[in-house]
């Protein structure tokens, strides 16, 4: 099992819609999670971290099932601008004698808004 | 701009050359991290320093990598004797010892 596994899209959705992201993770003990937002041929830019009571930023909600090693990513009212791959990511916990921040990104899944 | 830069932003080189790649950090940030990225897939973790210290390396990073931060500032990555598999894009990130990672722009790398 892949350590972090993302819906392989691509979703193209009309403006205006609303679309989910899914996104599980094989470790249990993973500490903290996120989900960024990488535009064609640009850097990954953190969107939104994800907290296990579920958070909100304008449009965007994102949850976090600990139990079911589940996290989502819902996109309301969906803006052209939104168009990007979108990347749930992972950072699991220390190795011994190591970091506690190493990332570890799923694929990705392509959203294209469309007009 | 007080972001992360990185240099070159593209690199060809031909197969057994040498080649090296500059990141400067977001200037209060202590933590520095190289990833690479290869087509249709996510990043995947390199190396890590805390200041100066190499505290972590994947077991991606072969013996023809090398990545050095020798004052806790900006740091370098070097491959030696590249590959056709070596391309791929170059990403470094710096965080604050809790705070989240920010990427630079990344050197995309490609071996003829």
């Amino acid at each position: 099992r892949k350590e972090v596994e993302q819906d392989p899209g691509p979703f193209n959705v009309p403006e205006g819609a609303t679309v989910a992201f899914n996104c599980t993770y094989s470790n249990s003990a993973s500490q903290s999670f996120f989900w960024y937002r990488q535009d064609c041929r640009k850097e990954p830019k953190l969107l939104m971290s994800v907290y296990s009571s579920g958070n909100e930023d304008g449009r965007f909600t994102a949850q976090l099932n600990r139990a079911s090693q589940y996290i989502s990513l819902l996109i309301r009212d969906s803006k052209l601008s939104d168009s990007a791959t979108y990347l749930c990511v992972v950072n699991p916990p220390p190795n011994s004698g190591g970091s506690n921040y190493k990332l570890t990104f799923g694929k990705g899944t392509l959203l294209t808004v469309n007009p | 701009d007080t972001g992360v830069s990185q240099n070159p932003r593209h690199k060809i080189t031909k197969r057994g050359q040498n080649v090296t790649f500059r990141c400067d950090p977001i200037s209060e940030h202590n933590r520095l991290y190289w990833y690479r990225q290869t087509l249709g897939q996510g990043p995947e973790f390199l190396t890590y320093f805390q200041n100066e210290a190499q505290l972590e390396k994947s077991r991606l990073l072969s013996d023809r990598f090398s990545a050095e931060r020798p004052k806790g500032s900006f740091s370098t990555l070097e491959i030696q004797r590249t590959e056709q598999g070596d391309s791929a894009m170059y990403l470094c990130a710096s965080s604050s010892r809790k705070g989240s990672q920010y990427f630079g722009p990344g050197t995309r790398l490609t071996v003829l």
